[in-house]
């Protein structure tokens, strides 16, 4: 696709339920990241892979967050029973190398913990 | 986890005068700095990015770095209403960027 696209844009999801976030790259991109971004605040790094491979997932806040890339394109970032500390915008990006070239950012998901 | 620190908005300025935004950031070992621009609601969009010690100028944009301070600042000229947004500065280390908590920029008309 022409940009990195993120579905979907806004979600509700009461306390304690299960959601997953999507992630299509820009076709071709070999790195992909993952980052929170609350009310006010820069981007916090997540997660960050390398075609499938999850190489730094430090910046997951809890063992409630997941997330995969399992062919090497489209990514899933999973949270489990959401906390209504985890509202916030999740962004992705992509970028066609490992590094020394611009990382494009989707529009990200709005997540809002009730 | 790098540090980057901006200064606190926001930062309101008249149309056609100079915006000045500043950062600094905690890693000496850093080589590669960038400016976001987010407009409300929207995704950071790259504006600038610089990797050595000095001035890079782009259109009505320039950055500026100094190592040695660990410092970078961005200046917008002729600032314009379409200016108006969050201008984030952000660190890279290796492969992932660092943010700071953004400035935001109001151009008054």
């Amino acid at each position: 696709g022409a940009g990195v696209s993120q579905s979907p844009r806004y979600k509700v999801a009461k306390r304690g339920q299960d959601v997953a976030l999507r992630c299509d790259p820009i076709s071709g991109h070999v790195s992909l990241f993952w980052y929170q971004q609350a009310l006010g605040q820069g981007p916090e790094f997540l997660t960050y892979f390398q075609n499938e491979a999850q190489l730094d997932k430090s910046g997951l806040p809890s063992d409630r967050f997941f997330a995969e890339r399992p062919e090497g394109s489209v990514s899933t970032l999973k949270i489990q029973r959401t906390q209504q500390e985890d509202s916030a915008v999740y962004l992705c990006a992509s970028r066609y190398q490992a590094g020394g070239t611009e990382a494009f950012f989707g529009q990200g998901t709005r997540l809002t913990v009730v | 986890q790098k540090e980057v620190e901006q200064n606190s908005g926001p930062l309101s300025v008249p149309e056609g005068a100079i915006a000045s935004l500043n950062c600094t950031y905690s890693d000496r070992v850093s080589q590669s700095f960038f400016w976001y621009r987010q407009y409300s609601g929207k995704s950071p969009e790259l504006i600038m990015s610089i990797y050595s010690n000095g001035d890079k100028e782009d259109g009505r944009f320039t950055a500026q770095l100094n190592k040695a301070s660990q410092y970078v600042s961005l200046l917008i000229r002729d600032s314009q209403p379409s200016d108006s947004a969050t201008y984030l500065c952000a660190v890279r280390d290796d492969y992932k960027l660092s943010f700071g908590a953004g400035t935001t920029v109001t151009v008054r008309a």
